[in-house]
């Protein structure tokens, strides 16, 4: 009965791939966010969407391309990866804005 | 948005009581103060929240004073367990961006 769950862990690859790490929640939630943790562990938000509807997006670049079919799932694909990329990528999901964030375990993405 | 400051780090030792402030000059009116933990290897977790006076639920206590410049997470007779890192988040109603800090991160020691 995992709240937010991300798949998958672990993500190794090479500078230049494509890759898509997954997020879905079963709580009920309207708004979930992307979050990237690099390794001086500062976390930082990337996106934030509502409905579906993205709300933020915080000078990420146009690589990263979120998506969310529906208000349970937002999706993180990576474009041409660098090795700047790098870094934990966290998913949360809340009650609207404002409020309590629940996040995911995280998926470690290594580009060699 | 209100920019946090927090100590870099502290130990402490089992069963001790810890504080840890944090600094946030600018809150607007309408912002709550959060606290998250995060564990190794997994993704922060809300602990408490507060507006003004004192909160306590079963994991901690957080203190604001009345100005609400800064606020003070507690928690009592920590374990090894509470190894983690803090962090203190301001934010409002409505809003769908946090901005965390560099956070604190706690050791403890037996």
């Amino acid at each position: 009965d995992t709240a937010v769950s991300q798949t998958p862990k672990y993500l190794v690859t090479q500078m230049g791939n494509d890759k898509s790490i997954k997020c879905e929640q079963n709580l009920g939630h309207d708004t979930m966010y992307w979050y990237k943790q690099d390794s001086k562990k500062f976390l930082k938000i990337m996106f934030s969407y509502n409905n579906k509807e993205l709300i933020i997006n915080e000078t990420v670049p146009n690589r990263f391309s979120p998506k969310s079919p529906d208000k349970a799932h937002l999706n993180l694909h990576i474009n041409s990866l660098e090795l700047g990329d790098s870094a934990v990528y966290f998913c949360a999901s809340a009650r609207g804005g404002g409020n309590e964030q629940f996040f995911g375990p995280g998926t470690r993405l290594t580009v060699l | 948005l209100a920019k946090t400051t927090q100590p870099i780090s502290m130990d402490s030792y089992e069963g001790q009581e810890v504080n840890i402030t944090c600094s946030h000059n600018n809150i607007a009116t309408n912002d709550y103060i959060t606290w998250y933990q995060q564990f190794p290897s997994q993704g922060p977790r809300f602990i408490i929240q507060g507006y003004k006076t004192k909160v306590t639920n079963e994991v901690a206590s957080l203190f604001i004073p009345a100005d609400r410049k800064s606020s003070t997470l507690s928690l009592p007779r920590v374990s090894l367990s509470d190894t983690a890192v803090y962090y203190c988040l301001p934010f409002s109603s409505g809003t769908y961006k946090y901005i965390f800090g560099t956070g604190t991160r706690l050791k403890v020691l037996a």
